[in-house]
């Protein structure tokens, strides 16, 4: 079935560095791929997303490309602050559904930068 | 705009009690989803409904119930809680066929004592 397998975390960075967080996936058809963001005592928000292979998502300096060759969805920006800290979600829309809201998830990781 | 409203923020349940985990949104959305967090697991689906009337399982659904009598609500009723249904509760909707963006409430923190 369809499944997400992010980096296990938590990752750690100082203020400005560079972040990528991996996400890969397995799914027939053609999914839309997603990452959220859930800050501390939050719910999940949208951070960007991508409905088709070689699409660039980008908000808020991040991006992530679909690279349905290697079947990976990977997270990056380039200069991260103390105020990206949280939980970022890599999930995929369950298109053998027909695109119904489902939505699978990875596990999760967690993102505490330091100044 | 209200989005996706969820409530209680945080409730604890007695083994065996029953509850009504409520979620409304605002925004005409056909497609409603319960998904629970748990640490390492990311979110799983409990129930879903492709519109009013319409519901069926997800990937955890068992000590759960779900019912849509309108587009707008979406209620999650646990019948008899268990100390496995610790979790945190997250409501979603989308919009429909080809829109698969989610928008989610803030969550409900359940704690079975």
């Amino acid at each position: 079935g369809n499944s997400v397998t992010q980096m296990e975390g938590p990752v750690t960075l100082s203020e400005e560095a560079f972040l990528t967080i991996n996400c890969t996936y397995t799914a027939t058809g053609y999914p839309s791929l997603f990452w959220y963001v859930q800050y501390p005592g939050e719910g999940l928000q949208l951070l960007l997303k991508a409905t088709k292979a070689d699409d660039k998502g980008s908000n808020k300096g991040f991006e992530a490309t679909y690279r349905k060759e290697t079947t990976s969805f990977h997270l990056e920006k380039g200069s991260v602050q103390v105020s990206d800290s949280a939980v970022y979600f890599c999930a995929l829309s369950d298109s053998s559904s027909g695109n119904t809201g489902k939505l699978i998830f990875g596990q999760g990781t967690t993102l505490q930068v330091k100044p | 705009n209200a989005g996706v409203t969820q409530t209680p923020k945080f409730q604890v349940l007695k083994t065996g009690q029953s509850m009504t985990l409520q979620c409304a949104q605002d925004m005409n959305h056909e497609y409603m989803s319960w998904y629970r967090q748990d640490p390492g697991m990311g979110l799983r689906l409990i129930h879903y409904s492709v519109g009013a009337g319409i519901t069926d399982q997800g990937e955890v659904p068992n000590g759960y119930n779900v019912s849509r009598s309108t587009t707008e609500d979406f209620p999650l009723r646990l019948l008899s809680a268990a100390p496995s249904q610790t979790s945190v509760y997250f409501c979603a909707s989308s919009q429909g066929i080809g829109k698969a963006e989610a928008f989610f409430g803030q969550g409900t923190r359940l704690t079975v004592v």
